[in-house]
């Protein structure tokens, strides 16, 4: 399968703070990068859709100006959750992709565990 | 009504036995299925492709009724390292090829 990074795989922060997770696709082109987060005991939610060099498409009731994408190289793509609050606190996962047709696999990062406090 | 639904368990089985569980969608233009495991705190990783004719990988066995609109995944002769929570996921090319999760199916193998 394709190898996929994700950093930091964990974070504490203060509430308020901003926290940046950077999710890199080590051995393919990634054209289209979902960005997911993942409360305890519940699905997988996708948050954003982002293609490489175009502004990041969101979900319905993600904050855009809340949770900053930018996907600017085909290898790396990068989350920023700004004024990160309690309610923030998910296991954040990204997955790149070369391709969007209905045979592609969809890998996934390891995931980034942010606890705000 | 949620994309995808699955029974969210747990299945506690000993080892050897057999566990079969189910997962519903409720869109029945969803083009393509799968079964993804995701061990605690860790990300999904894929199992098998659910094919129409249904398919078995080893000790896996998905089957798919697009009738009933439901895919099932059993597992036979479990083994310890089958404890894990199964995501059932599903792709749509009206909602512009995007996975579906499901909310997983916890297993747990006993010894």
């Amino acid at each position: 399968g394709a190898v996929v990074s994700q950093h930091p795989s964990w974070v504490i922060c203060k509430s308020g703070t901003s926290v940046k997770i950077e999710c890199r696709s080590l051995d393919f082109q990634a054209t289209t990068m979902f960005w997911y987060r993942q409360f305890p005991k519940q699905s997988l939610m996708l948050m954003a859709t982002s293609n490489e060099g175009s502004k990041a498409t969101y979900e319905q009731g993600v904050e855009k100006d809340k949770f900053l994408i930018n996907h600017a190289s085909l290898t790396l793509s990068t989350l920023t959750v700004t004024s990160a609050h309690p309610e923030d606190s998910s296991f954040y996962i990204c997955s790149p992709t070369a391709g969007l047709g209905h045979t592609d696999t969809q890998y996934f990062g390891p995931g980034t565990r942010l606890t705000v406090l | 009504r949620k994309e995808v639904e699955q029974d969210p368990g747990p299945f506690n089985v000993p080892e050897g036995a057999t566990v079969a569980f189910n997962c519903t969608y409720s869109n029945s233009a969803s083009q393509s299925f799968f079964w993804y495991r995701q061990d605690c705190r860790k990300e999904p990783k894929l199992l098998m492709s659910v094919y129409s004719s249904g398919n078995e990988d080893g000790r896996f066995t998905a089957q798919l009724n697009r009738a009933s609109q439901y895919i099932s995944l059993l597992i036979r002769d479990s083994k310890l390292s089958d404890s894990a929570t199964y995501l059932c996921v599903v792709r749509t090319r009206s909602n512009d090829y995007k996975l579906s999760f499901g909310a997983g199916t916890t297993v747990t193998v006993r010894a």
